[in-house]
């Protein structure tokens, strides 16, 4: 079964700090993964996503997330954060063929100071 | 505007009570989900429709039920078999390029 774990339940940066969020998943052939960003209240929003190829992708808002297949991460990073990122980050695992769609991970909550 | 629609935003049912969440989609997508999401577990998958007249259920189906009688609209009903029904729901479409879109969520506290 597939499984996607966020070792960081929350995180705290400063302002204009970088930043890594952490993502680990379990999946038996190529996975799907995505990054997605929920402020509260909300909907979810995907900021980006990762089918094949490039293993660095970009996505909205300056992220950007490395896939590695030999350590099964999938990392979001951002080079200098900004006060409006402070939101609740989720990983998810999936493949094309799942009908099921995607198996989310628990969270990363992001405080952002000023 | 394209997108997911789902009310109401907040709802509030006393113990026994049915109660039903909608969400409507102009986008098009023949799959539609359901999840619950709960502080600390991420989102948990409740029931999701690939076509009309069909659905599955997803992890934590029991005490809930869906429809899907046109490709517009997937709704959730919450009965009273569901021992633990406060959370915050979350209904959405996947695209033809495998991602999900999803609605604002609707908070539903049983009093």
């Amino acid at each position: 079964a597939q499984s996607v774990t966020q070792p960081d339940i929350h995180i705290t940066v400063s302002e204009g700090a970088s930043l890594e969020l952490r993502c680990n998943y379990s999946y038996g052939a190529t996975p799907y993964l995505f990054w997605y960003v929920q402020s509260p209240g909300q909907g979810l929003q995907l900021l980006l996503k990762y089918f094949s190829g490039d293993t660095l992708v970009q996505g909205i808002k300056g992220f950007e997330a490395e896939f590695k297949r030999s350590q099964s991460s999938f990392n979001l990073r951002k080079p200098s954060v900004h006060w409006s990122d402070a939101a609740e980050y989720f990983c998810a695992v999936g493949s094309s063929g799942s009908a099921r769609q995607l198996t989310f991970g628990s969270g990363t909550q992001l405080t952002v100071l000023p | 505007d394209g997108g997911i629609t789902q009310s109401p935003k907040y709802l509030f049912r006393k113990e026994g009570q049915n109660v039903t969440l909608s969400c409507e989609q102009n986008l098009n997508h023949d799959a539609m989900y359901w999840y619950r999401q709960d502080p600390g577990q991420g989102l948990r998958l409740i029931y999701y429709s690939q076509i009309v007249n069909d659905f599955q259920k997803g992890d934590i189906a029991e005490g809930y039920s869906v429809s899907r009688e046109k490709k517009e609209s997937f709704p959730l009903t919450v009965t009273s078999a569901q021992k633990n029904p406060t959370a915050f729901y979350l209904c959405a479409t996947k695209s033809h390029t495998g991602e999900l879109f999803f609605g604002e969520g609707s908070r539903l506290t049983v009093l």
